[in-house]
């Protein structure tokens, strides 16, 4: 099962791109990275899923280098409604949804 | 589409007393999930179905039962609650579990717990 490891929270303002990298360096061959994001007294969504170089949707880019051991999630233009807990996860036929850990995110804050 | 229903939405118990937390999906999904969330921490799984008829233990199953009741049907019961199970409980579901491409979860919108 592939651990990852994020920052426990980090600052920034509105207007901001904002990148938070997660680790997850035993990650197998055939694992995705999932993000999921969830806002104060809400459960959490789904944001985006990759398995590597890049994958752009209407809410975030994530990058993933040739060695897969890490991933960046990337906030365009944050503002004050992106505030929330991020979550990164290692998906796969090997480490299917039923055994993936949320782990304790990243806590984003947007100042105005 | 209502998603994932939770019910009830908030509930104050008492040590030693019993209750049943219901989940229901409207998406057809085969898996289902239950998770807590302990105040400033991350989200825990208790238990999962795979599919209708089955369930399996996850993180922190102790304490905690579970009944796939249908398709649509997830509960998870305490059978004598205590002060450390006091969480908010998050229900979800996924297409499948164990194809990547149908593994994202859509999550309920929480049970808030507290065990006095």
């Amino acid at each position: 099962l592939a651990k990852t490891t994020q920052p426990i929270s980090m600052d920034s303002y509105e207007g901001q791109e904002v990148n938070i990298t997660c680790s997850h360096n035993n990650i197998a061959t055939n694992d995705y990275i999932t993000w999921y994001q969830q806002f104060p007294s809400q459960g959490p969504r789904f944001i985006i899923q990759g398995y590597k170089t890049k994958v752009t949707n209407e809410v975030a880019s994530l990058f993933i280098p040739a060695d897969r051991k890490s991933s960046t999630l990337s906030l365009p233009r944050v503002s004050l409604s992106d505030t929330a807990v991020y979550y990164c996860l290692v998906v796969g036929v090997d480490t299917n949804a039923g055994k993936s850990t949320f782990g304790d995110g990243t806590t984003l804050t947007v100042k105005p | 589409n209502a998603g994932v229903t939770q019910t009830p939405k908030f509930q104050v118990l008492k040590t030693g007393q019993s209750m049943t937390l219901q989940c229901a999906q409207d998406m057809n999904h085969n898996s289902m999930y239950w998770y807590r969330q302990d105040p400033g921490m991350g989200l825990r799984l208790i238990y999962y179905s795979a599919s209708e008829g089955t369930t399996d233990k996850g993180e922190v199953p102790n304490g905690y039962n579970v009944s796939r009741l249908n398709k649509r049907e997830f509960s998870l019961r305490l059978e004598s609650a205590a002060p450390s199970q006091t969480s908010v409980y998050f229900c979800a579901s996924s297409e499948d579990w164990d194809r990547v491409d149908q593994e994202t979860q859509y999550f309920g919108p929480g049970t808030r717990l507290l065990v006095l």
